[in-house]
């Protein structure tokens, strides 16, 4: 079971990044999807989740209307589009399975991918 | 959103001695199924968070049974009965009741 995110990158603000998240070892389409992010010495924050078939998303306020986050089943992919990037979005941006038990129950996480928004 | 509280921000133990983390909730994290919608992470140093706890007291696979979770509605503990060198690192509370998903601020455990 592993997931392992990619897209990360210094870009400026207002600037645009797509993060990307693919998974394998278990069955993609069974299980909802998250993206939590860190910013640098700093804790956890939920951001966004998507349910199996990608009908039903749900995103943090301080992203919404920024940030959509969307997938692929077909291609075992998780993505997180970031449009209007502000320096606060500077982080670590982790890719997460949802267990079966409950929603939010992170049960695997990818190593992460670095987001830094500067000029 | 409910906040999650963590106490102490850093806790040093001596290795073979117990450890003791407190979270506290702003709102109940009972729900009427009778679970308690409170999960615990670790980050080792480097690394991603790994699951530890989840509701309440269950242990996730491959977790030693030194880590033990306990408490009810608003005030939760993690306990380790008898601290490891690599049980270093920082832990975190989270609810999962309602959105958004909320962590505390993190627990730093060091070695002596």
């Amino acid at each position: 079971v592993q997931l392992v995110e990619s897209g990360g990158a210094l870009v400026q603000p207002g600037g645009s990044l797509r993060l990307s998240c693919v998974a394998s070892g278990f069955t993609f389409s069974n299980y909802a999807m998250t993206w939590v992010r860190q910013a640098p010495g700093k804790g956890l924050e939920w951001v966004a989740n998507i349910k199996q078939d990608g009908g039903d998303k749900d995103h943090v306020d301080s992203v919404k209307g920024r940030f959509t986050i969307s997938r692929d089943n077909a291609r075992n992919s998780v993505f997180l589009q970031m449009n209007s990037l502000r320096v606060e979005d500077t982080a670590v941006y982790y890719c997460a399975r949802e267990g079966f038990s409950y929603d939010w129950n992170f049960d695997v996480w990818g190593r992460g991918t670095l987001v830094l928004v500067s000029s | 959103e409910i906040v999650m509280t963590q106490s102490p921000v850093t806790l040093a133990v001596t290795p073979g001695e117990p450890a003791s983390i407190s979270c506290r909730s702003s709102q109940s994290l009972l729900h009427s199924d009778g679970n308690n919608y409170l999960d615990w992470f670790r980050q080792k140093p480097g690394q991603s968070p790994q699951l530890l706890i989840y509701l309440r007291s269950n242990r996730a696979s491959g977790v030693p049974d030194r880590f033990s979770g306990s408490g009810s509605g608003t005030d939760f503990s993690l306990k380790i009965s008898r601290v490891e060198a690599e049980d270093v690192g920082v832990y975190y509370c989270m609810q999962a009741l309602q959105s958004p998903p909320t962590f505390g601020q993190g627990t730093k455990v060091e070695i002596k």
